[in-house]
């Protein structure tokens, strides 16, 4: 069975300070992980995936995220917020040679303050 | 990546009714996917639409319920039928994700309300 828990319903953050949505995930085997944000009134647009390599993923509008195998998570991060991040994001996992279909998180809505 | 749309993008029906989401695709696929996003949820795959076959629905689904057609590789719809309350989501189209190191892609959503 594979699991993904966003821990925090919503972030607030001033805009310009560094922003991190957290995940944690639970597979058995080696995960595939996602962020997806939401705009409001949008669907889900891809940020950035994990497979293998480098711990520090680099994805779309300047976020990136961490993968920690110890820690079983892959906490998304930005630097300098922007309003315009305010968002849904969505963490999602499935595993490497498993079932094609992810489990996604329940979602973290993201407040950026001016 | 692939560029997905969605008819109607939202839509207010009475109970008891049934609507009909169409979803389009710019490139050829194999497999479509149908999510619910339930408000303040996830997403559930409701099922997993094949060209030439009949859907598979996921445990709590069922086609008299959502029926779902899929008349050849850039198209799909699903019908959201006998309408309830409880039906009031967004239903989302995706694509892509079966492969290795592929990534999953989703259509702007339909936003359903019933009254």
């Amino acid at each position: 069975a594979q699991s993904v828990a966003q821990p925090e319903d919503q972030v607030n953050v001033a805009e310009g300070n560094p922003l991190t949505v957290k995940c944690t995930y639970s597979v058995s085997g080696n995960p595939y992980l996602f962020w997806y944000v939401q705009y409001p009134n949008r669907g889900l647009q891809f940020l950035l995936k994990y497979i293998t390599g480098d711990n520090l993923v680099k994805g779309s509008y300047g976020f990136e995220a961490e993968f920690n195998k110890s820690q079983t998570s892959f906490h998304l991060k930005k630097p300098s917020a922007l309003v315009s991040d305010s968002a849904l994001y969505f963490c999602a996992v499935r595993v490497i040679g498993g079932s094609y279909i992810p489990t996604f998180g329940r979602g973290t809505s993201l407040i950026v303050h001016p | 990546s692939a560029v997905i749309s969605q008819k109607p993008s939202r839509d207010i029906c009475q109970r008891g009714t049934s609507l009909t989401i169409q979803c389009q695709v710019d490139s050829q696929v194999t497999m479509m996917f149908w999510y619910r996003q339930q408000p303040g949820q996830s997403l559930t795959l409701i099922a997993t639409a094949n060209q030439g076959s009949e859907a598979t629905y996921e445990s709590g689904f069922v086609i008299d319920k959502f029926p779902i057609s899929r008349p050849n590789l850039t198209f799909s719809t699903l019908t959201v039928s006998n309408m309830s309350p409880e039906d009031s989501s967004i239903y989302l189209c995706s694509v892509g994700g079966t492969g290795f190191q592929e990534t999953q892609y989703f259509g702007p959503g339909t936003r359903l309300l019933v009254l």
